[in-house]
């Protein structure tokens, strides 16, 4: 059973708009959220990360929102540019279970200019 | 090097052969992991290293996969009698430290087996 999902395989948006990708787990355990960044023939890059004590977490365009409650969490782009399209995963770790990441199957963003 | 070096970056192998992948981390990592990325899915856990042992080897899919880190450096990922299912890219990461899953991804090596 997949532990973290990610329904949208894709998303398209306009330059200068905002990008919202979304994810959802299964998992209680799970008590760090992170994303990461995927442009083709590349490893994926970190871009953020929220402590599930938290609710939100902010670095420049990029912001991440977590609902526990929900288990459901969501990364905001704005303003989307074109540089921002690639692949975007959400993955999850639970401490005391050897620091692995449970990884989304990614989405893929476009931004049009 | 600045990075994580994963060499070869492509290999094409026939069914039932034997291949070695290496992963390079970035100096001074302790934390060292391999992923297994298929066609259109996220990366997933196969195997993470602290130091020279291996910590969690719970996402090794059979006995065919067996991985090593003898001085607590570089790693090579072995798989043994090759299959058509092992066809991916498997992805190495490193990290400082291992804490919260943060972590320096190579570009990978996407291997192929026909």
């Amino acid at each position: 059973d997949q532990q973290v999902k990610q329904n949208s395989p894709s998303l398209s948006v306009q330059e200068g708009r905002i990008s919202i990708l979304n994810c959802d787990y299964t998992n209680s355990m799970f008590d760090y959220f992170l994303w990461y960044k995927k442009y083709p023939a590349e490893g994926p890059t970190f871009l953020i990360s929220i402590s599930s004590i938290k609710d939100k977490n902010e670095d420049g365009r990029f912001t991440v929102f977590l609902n526990k409650s929900a288990k459901h969490l969501s990364l905001h782009i704005v303003p989307s540019q074109p540089g921002d399209s690639a692949v975007y995963f959400c993955a999850a770790s639970a401490q005391g279970a050897g620091n692995k990441l449970t990884f989304g199957g990614g989405t893929r963003v476009l931004v049009k200019p | 090097g600045a990075g994580v070096s994963q060499t070869p970056s492509n290999k094409v192998t026939e069914k039932g052969k034997y291949v070695e992948l290496r992963c390079d981390p970035i100096s001074g990592h302790t934390a060292l992991y391999w992923y297994r990325q298929s066609l259109g899915q996220g990366p997933e856990f196969l195997i993470y290293f602290q130091g020279t042992g291996a910590a969690d080897d719970s996402g090794l899919p059979n006995d065919r996969f067996f991985a090593v880190r003898p001085e607590g450096s570089v790693s090579t990922l072995k798989i043994q009698r090759t299959e058509r299912g092992d066809s991916a890219v498997y992805l190495c990461a490193s990290s400082l430290n291992p804490g919260q899953g943060k972590c320096t991804f190579g570009s990978g090596t996407r291997l192929t087996v026909v």
